[in-house]
């Protein structure tokens, strides 16, 4: 039942960049903050992104993240190969009262 | 910092089964707590969040009625009493320390757990 709608893949060569859209209403990316999730198939999500823009330590500064309107958007820079995972974006519905995720965007690296 | 999950297994439909979250290396009584999980192939769903004191809780309206988080800040655990259970709860049950702030303004989920696998099956 995921509310955010996020391309089903993307794909560039090493180096390259790559960028993830996550689409919304009012009643959540519109009216609160995004965070970002990777997930590499078989372990655990991971926060990449929190605030709209904001790294927990760790992740580097090649994953960068915005916030605009009802949608925001997640752009990986100098893609490496263990970038291979799935993202997922997420925000505070306030219809919902509750947390929702986004459809998922398996990125690869060509 | 890390969480624990424990509890999951086989169940019939219908029947019922509870998953606990053990948390160390913060303060559990001033972190909300959530569950969030993944059926086989599928993405990741929000179940449920509870604030540092458990003052106030959340759940999703696919699990609500059946579904029910609590903590024990005495012994920072997160349970999930879950009954009703249907096939389709069948997943990958993941607790995480969340971040709930400013009416959900500020929200996320910082520390996963490995996550326990549910399977509700005759």
């Amino acid at each position: 039942q995921a509310v955010l709608t996020q391309p089903p893949s993307a794909s560039a060569t090493p180096g390259q960049r790559v960028t993830i859209s996550c689409s919304g209403s009012s009643s959540n990316v519109g009216s609160n903050t995004v965070s970002w999730y990777q997930q590499v198939p078989g372990t655990a999500p991971k926060l990449l992104i929190y605030n709209d823009h904001q790294w927990p330590s760790g992740v580097p500064d090649r994953f960068s993240g915005s916030r605009s309107g009802t949608s925001a958007s997640l752009a990986i820079s100098g893609l490496q190969s263990d970038d291979e995972a799935d993202y997922y974006c997420a925000a505070w519905d306030d219809s919902l009262n509750g947390y929702v995720f986004g459809t998922g965007t398996k990125v690869t690296v060509l | 910092v890390q969480v624990l999950e424990s509890g999951g297994g086989l169940v019939q439909p219908g029947g019922s089964m509870r998953l606990s979250c053990a948390a160390s290396g913060f303060i559990f009584s001033s972190s909300a707590m959530s569950w969030v999980r993944q059926a086989p192939g599928k993405g990741l769903e929000w179940v449920s969040t509870i604030t540092g004191s458990g003052g106030n809780s959340y759940l999703a309206d696919s699990v609500k009625g059946r579904f029910a988080i609590s903590r024990d800040n005495s012994k920072d655990t997160l349970n999930l009493q879950m009954s009703s259970l249907r096939p389709e709860d069948t997943a990958v049950y993941y607790c995480a320390k969340a971040l709930l702030q400013s009416r959900g303004y500020y929200s996320y989920m910082d520390v996963w757990g490995s996550g326990i696998t549910v399977t509700v099956s005759s």
